[in-house]
Formats: structure tokens, C-alpha cells, sequence
């Protein structure tokens, strides 16, 4: 069974602060994802990484960075935290063998719930 | 970069009856299409899938139509269920490896018994 861990369920911080969100993935995953989750704003995506040490901006990157430094972790880094940044992250990786199975499933983690004060 | 539009926000259907969720996209190299449902407190989990070089494809009681030339696709569920109501999300993304998948808004669905 596949799965993917988020470190932390629930996290407050103040404004300013620097904040970590960890991904792990058990499964040799090639991709990873953050989404931010909102209420009527869907799933929107923050970065995604293809390989170690590779990423690309998603849609909503700006006050946002991400490192992969190992496949099966990724990670979210507000450096600056905002109140702005008040929401539902969720980390998700797929296998990457599209060409291969012609799909390619997104599993999600539980989500981490950052409350930024 | 991709924009997926969503509609409705909200659907409230009578047990038995039938629902349907609109998305269009606007990348024309978009071709993969899948739909996650998230239950409530859950993580989003996949449901269905579809690809540009098929027009519609069926699991049991859900069904997603595409028309690539028009850039919608759809997701019908027939003989609605209490354990359908969830909040429904279309996405998506070319289909390389290395795609990012675009979500639209989301359709809150509830099942009315």
C-alpha cells in the first residue's frame, strides 16, 4: 500500500517565522507535489518535483520553496511565514510511468493544517 | 499554464438520481483527465481517468464523457448514493511522466435521502 506521510497534522506559527512541511514517500515515487487547499479554490498547486534536486513552479509559488534533496522526501519551506499562508497543504506523488501504464495517480498525504498567527 | 474551470460549486441531488460535474481546460496539449473524490476529512483518492484518445469511459455508476475539441469533460454518476456526497475534483495534465496536474475548484455533491 502506498503511502505518504506529512510530518506534521496541525502546526501554529507566528508571522515571520520560518516553517518546515516534510513529505515522505515509501514507494519510489518519481514525482512529488505540494497543493494548498483552500475552501472554493480547489487544489492549487505550489511546486512539483520530477527528480532529485529538480523542480518547477507550480501555479501559486511565490513565498514558497521546496527541496528534494533525497527521492523519497520532499519538502515546503515558508521562509517568511504569512497569515496569508493560513491553509490545508497537501503533499501527493505518482509513479511518473505514464508512457508506461497510460495513467498516472496522484497519492496524497493526510495533510498538514498550518496556522499562521 | 493550464486553467481548469469547475462547475457547479455545489450540486444537492435526491438519492437515486443522477449528477453531473462540468470542467473545461485551456491547453490544447492537454491530454489526460483524471477525477479525484475527497471525503470528508480524507485525502483526495482517485475515481476515474481518462485519456484524449477516448471519448468516454464507464466503472460501474460513474461515467466521464470528453470533447477535446470543445475542451470539456464531464463526470456523470448515476443512481446516487448516500456514500457518494464528497467534494468531487477534475484535473488535468499532458501526458509525460514528468506532467504537472492542474485541479479545478472542486463540486461539494450531497445526496439528499
Amino acid at each position: 500500500d502506498v503511502k505518504v506521510t506529512q510530518s506534521s497534522r496541525y502546526l501554529v506559527k507566528r508571522t515571520g517565522e520560518k516553517v518546515f512541511l516534510e513529505c515522505v514517500q515509501d514507494m519510489d515515487h518519481e514525482n512529488m507535489f505540494w497543493y494548498r487547499q483552500d475552501p472554493g479554490l480547489g487544489l492549487r498547486l505550489i511546486y512539483f518535483s520530477y527528480d532529485v534536486k529538480m523542480k518547477e513552479k507550480g501555479d501559486i509559488p511565490e513565498g514558497y520553496s521546496v527541496s528534494r534533496e533525497k527521492k523519497e522526501r520532499f519538502s515546503l519551506i515558508l521562509e517568511s511565514a504569512s497569515t496569508n499562508q493560513t491553509s490545508m497543504y497537501l503533499c501527493a506523488s505518482s509513479p511518473g510511468t505514464f508512457l508506461l501504464l497510460g495513467t498516472n495517480v496522484l497519492t496524497f498525504g493526510a495533510g498538514s493544517r498550518l496556522t499562521v498567527l | 499554464g493550464e486553467n481548469v474551470e469547475q462547475h457547479p460549486s455545489t450540486l444537492s441531488v435526491q438519492e437515486g438520481d443522477s449528477a453531473v460535474i462540468k470542467c473545461t481546460y485551456s491547453d490544447s496539449a492537454s491530454n489526460y483527465f483524471p477525477w479525484y473524490k475527497q471525503e470528508l476529512g480524507k485525502r483526495p483518492q482517485l475515481i476515474i481517468d481518462i485519456r484524449s484518445n477516448v471519448g468516454e469511459k464507464k466503472d460501474q455508476r460513474i461515467a466521464v464523457t470528453l470533447n477535446k475539441t470543445a475542451k470539456h469533460f464531464s463526470l456523470h454518476i448515476t443512481e446516487t448514493q448516500p456514500e457518494d456526497s464528497a467534494v468531487y475534483f477534475c484535473a488535468a495534465s499532458t501526458d509525460s511522466s514528468a506532467s504537472k496536474i492542474i485541479f479545478g475548484s472542486g463540486t461539494r455533491l450531497s445526496i439528499r435521502p
